[in-house]
């Protein structure tokens, strides 16, 4: 069954950074493109991030572009996301979700974490 | 404003049959596979639809998807009480680069 879990969630203040990381188990995580999708309270969601199985390929939203960076040990099963510069825009739950390719939709998310920034 | 369009509620009797739009461009659904989520309260979302009118295994039939030029739609017929929830369309947008959602249709059951 698949599982993945989401974790580095927390209260930053503006300005500063977070990770956060996504452990995979029963996949071979290596074979999927990864998303971070994240849903600010009480809005729609929104996509943030996309990386291939390689790693060679990512994709960012205009939003974040230039101040998180998706990464992906395969080794460790785990996928990251780095985020500098937060400011309140970024407050949300952050899903991390395994796709078929790069250019596709997830299929599956975590339960997600929680992401507060906030003097 | 997001990419795709779609209604933001939507309602229904039990056993009826609702359908959500969600309206794109040529960039998104135009040319891309659309998918569909169901986001229950306080949970992920979760894949009801893919490649346009894939269902997953354990989804039930009453979900369908169909898509026509730009736009795509999600039909659930025998309305249940347990349906009741918010419904995301979503695509890849080759402009863009990226995955584009709907703004959400929140569907209640009277």
């Amino acid at each position: 069954e698949v599982q993945l879990v989401e974790s580095g969630g927390g209260l930053v203040q503006p300005g500063g950074s977070l990770r956060l990381s996504c452990a995979a188990s029963g996949v071979t995580f290596s074979s999927y493109a990864m998303n971070w999708v994240r849903q600010a309270p009480g809005k729609g969601l929104e996509w943030v991030s996309t990386i291939s199985g390689s790693g060679g390929t990512t994709f960012y939203a205009d939003s974040v572009k230039g101040r998180f960076t998706i990464s992906r040990d395969n080794s460790k099963s785990t996928l990251y996301l780095q985020m500098n510069s937060l400011s309140a825009e970024d407050t949300a739950v952050y899903y991390c979700a395994r796709a078929p390719t790069v250019t596709t939709s997830f299929h599956y998310c975590g339960q997600g974490t929680l992401v507060t920034v906030s003097s | 404003q997001s990419v795709l369009t779609q209604p933001p509620s939507a309602s229904g009797t039990p056993g009826q049959r609702v359908t959500i739009s969600c309206s794109g461009s040529s960039s998104n659904i135009g040319s891309n596979y659309v998918y569909w989520y169901q986001q229950l309260p306080g949970t992920a979302p979760k894949l009801l639809i893919y490649k346009s009118n894939q269902r997953p295994s354990g989804v039930p039939d009453r979900f369908s998807g169909s898509k026509s030029g730009t736009s795509a739609s999600l039909a659930i017929s025998g309305l249940r009480s347990e349906d009741e929830a918010d419904y995301y369309c979503a695509a890849w947008d080759d402009s863009l680069s990226g995955v584009v959602f709907g703004g959400g249709t929140k569907l209640t059951v009277l």
